[in-house]
């Protein structure tokens, strides 16, 4: 079956501009995480969702949010962007919420660069 | 978020031999701990897991061992392959969200 898919692959924005990354997960799963990668954080975990509903939150500002829709696929939003926000954004599926013991798959990410 | 870290940012071993991986983490509450391989250009891919429950869990070729004593996490990869060559980052879960380490990045040489 298809595994994560995240679109685009790559996004080059300018300061102060918004934008929108799309990931569709595997089939079947309801659980869509989203994480943002910098070289130097690692992976830092910015929300989940399940059936369309935010079920966790981590420590990022109100520019970043995301939703889910009926199909499960995903949308993540940046508003306001900053030069700090490039990274590799990068999102998995899960069949269960919170990734619970369940294993996760990531997409190959959606590499953000602010210039 | 409570940190993951690892010991090692680099490691570099030969063909055939075996790799042991690092993490340390943080936060005793965490119960279930997993690590993932990162190829470049590629997102994380699940090696193994295991719960808190457990000191040692093996898959094929690897085997993950958890102290928490010490609150220490290993991954290790027996027969190590040149295609191992990745980075490799633990994860924790406490209460629903995942805190993951900055990676080690595994060198295997021919």
């Amino acid at each position: 079956k298809a595994g994560v898919t995240q679109t685009p692959r790559y996004l080059i924005k300018t300061r102060g501009q918004q934008v929108t990354l799309s990931c569709s997960p595997i089939s079947g799963h309801r659980s869509v995480s989203w994480y943002q990668q910098t070289p130097g954080q690692g992976l830092q975990f910015l929300f989940e969702y399940f059936s369309e509903t935010q079920r966790n939150k981590g420590n990022f500002p109100g520019r970043f949010s995301g939703r889910q829709f009926s199909n499960s696929r995903s949308e993540m939003n940046v508003s306001t962007l900053e030069l700090g926000d490039s990274a590799l954004y990068l999102c998995a599926s899960s069949l269960a919420a919170g990734m619970m013991d369940t294993e996760a798959f990531f997409g190959q990410g959606t590499r953000l660069t602010v210039v | 978020g409570e940190s993951v870290g690892l010991h090692l940012p680099t490691l570099s071993v030969q063909e055939g031999d075996n790799s042991i991986i690092n993490c340390a983490y943080s936060n005793s509450a965490s119960d279930y701990f997993i690590w993932y391989k990162q190829e470049s250009g590629k997102g994380p891919q699940f090696i193994i897991d295991i719960r808190s429950n457990m000191d040692k869990r093996q898959g094929q070729r690897v085997t993950v061992l958890l102290n928490k004593t010490v609150k220490h996490l290993s991954l290790q990869i027996a027969a190590t392959q040149p295609g191992d060559s990745a980075v490799y980052f633990c994860a924790e879960k406490d209460f629903n969200k995942f805190y993951f380490g900055s990676g080690t990045k595994l060198n295997v040489k021919p």
